[in-house]
């Protein structure tokens, strides 16, 4: 069974640009939860979807954005890059049900700006 | 609100030492407990989790952790460590108060010397 996978890996911007993360969670998982692991400042809470709808969002400013598609998988939208969006981003699924708290993550995409 | 606070930064110990790692929360509701691990270069993992029962939860690679609601802990133990337990700790918790949020703590860097 495929586990969360993430794309892409690695990718460089500039400030001022726009980056798309995506997200394949584990299938049969309904929710998806997006997380933002800056050096030194342990995972940070973007955004979780559930069922195509944004049931919470943590405290980061409206151009953080993304949605969940009919097929389950995530986009993360970040606009107008600032170097301190440099970060590890996090995309992590569940079925919400049995497995409750047991989040499954993929293993990152690399954002750098510059 | 809810919050997790790992004291240790880091924390190095020789191999076959126990060790503990500790982690103190926050909450005015109900609290579910997880301990995830992050091996370099990876997603995290589930370690184990407290949802209600015996406060002593088991979990994989000869973990445990102590639910203490008086003290408001929740540390990590291994009686004999690994040099293959070298990797990144988050505590994490979410409140019973139907935000299902997963809010982690900044991580204990597990430094397993041989």
């Amino acid at each position: 069974e495929a586990g969360v996978t993430q794309s892409p890996t690695h990718l460089i911007k500039t400030r001022g640009q726009q980056v798309t993360l995506r997200c394949s969670p584990i299938s049969g998982h309904t929710s998806v939860y997006w997380y933002q692991q800056a050096l030194g400042l342990g995972l940070q809470f973007l955004l979780w979807y559930d069922e195509g709808e944004e049931r919470n969002r943590g405290n980061f400013p409206p151009r953080f954005s993304g949605r969940q598609f009919p097929n389950y998988s995530s986009e993360l939208n970040v606009n107008a890059l600032e170097l301190e969006d440099s970060a590890l981003y996090l995309c992590a699924s569940s079925d919400g049900g049995q497995g409750f708290g047991e989040l499954f993550f993929g293993e990152g995409s690399r954002l750098t700006v510059l | 609100a809810q919050s997790v606070t790992q004291l240790d930064s880091q924390v190095p110990v020789f191999e076959e030492a126990p060790v503990e790692l500790r982690c103190n929360y926050s909450s005015s509701v109900s609290v579910y407990l997880f301990w995830y691990v992050q091996y370099p270069n990876q997603g995290l993992q589930l370690l184990l989790k407290y949802l209600s029962g015996s406060t002593l939860v088991k979990g994989i690679n000869g973990f445990e952790a102590e639910f203490n609601k008086s003290q408001t802990s929740f540390h990590l133990r291994k009686p004999s460590v690994h040099i293959s337990d070298t990797a990144e700790y988050f505590c994490a918790v979410i409140a019973g108060d139907s935000s299902y949020k997963l809010i982690f703590g900044s991580g204990t860097r597990l430094l397993v010397r041989p």
